[in-house]
């Protein structure tokens, strides 16, 4: 079963606007946590924003920010004022606490955000 | 260096041969993770490694995969009789992963580029 569910292969945004990219994801565990990394076209990948499940806050990150709703298990990623430099792939992941330490961290297919001048 | 370290670079093997990918984790960091990433693909989740516990190899997608952890620090990763659609991005990750400590991003290595002829 499909852990992580990213729906939008791809996105474009124009630069200066917001932009949501979405994220649901499917578990039992009540104890567990929310990453959105960032990999350029140099193929590196770079953590953006955590959220926990017990975290009673949305988590932000300078002009990223986490929409986190629990009950639908969703965690969209809202980047504000959109860049040319934002233009990547993004990808949500999970980390379950699970009952035997084996917290895995499991990553959805994807966004391609494309920025335009 | 301070960050996860992968070896080759870029690997180039013909169909039949095996290969073997290392990875150099950060120092203390207690779990390492491999990911596989077709071009322009999510990451696929192949062995996760944590402590002393048993690794996680639900990921493995043959018994021609196999990987290796010395000493709670570098890894191994194996492919035997390597097949074309083994070619792909190899990942490896590590992070500071603790039973009920869920923030722990994982840190990447820069990949190793396999490509089978």
């Amino acid at each position: 079963a499909q852990k992580i569910t990213q729906t939008q292969p791809g996105m474009f945004v124009q630069e200066k606007e917001a932009v949501t990219l979405d994220c649901t994801y499917d578990t039992s565990d009540p104890s567990y946590g929310l990453f959105w990394y960032k990999q350029p076209s140099s193929g590196e990948m770079i953590f953006l924003i955590y959220q926990g499940s017990y975290d009673q806050q949305n988590a932000t990150e300078g002009r990223y920010s986490l929409n986190f709703q629990k009950a639908r298990k969703s965690a969209n990623l809202v980047i504000s004022a959109s860049q040319l430099g934002d233009s990547a792939m993004y990808f949500c992941a999970m980390r379950e606490e699970g009952s035997s330490n084996t917290g895995k961290l499991i990553f959805g297919q994807g966004t391609t955000l494309q920025v335009k001048p | 260096g301070a960050g996860v370290s992968q070896s080759p670079s870029n690997k180039v093997t013909e169909k039949g041969k095996d290969v073997e990918l290392r990875c150099d984790p950060i120092s203390g960091h207690t779990a390492l993770y491999w990911y596989r990433q077709s071009l322009g693909q999510g990451l696929e989740f192949l062995i996760y490694f944590q402590g002393n516990s048993a690794p996680d190899k639900s990921g493995l997608p043959s018994d021609r995969f196999s990987a290796e952890r010395t000493g709670g620090s570098v890894s191994t990763l194996t492919i035997q009789r390597t097949q074309q659609e083994d070619s792909a991005v190899y990942l490896c990750a590590s992070s500071l992963d603790r039973q009920f400590v869920m923030n722990t991003e994982a840190f990447f290595g820069q990949g190793t580029r396999l490509t089978v002829v």
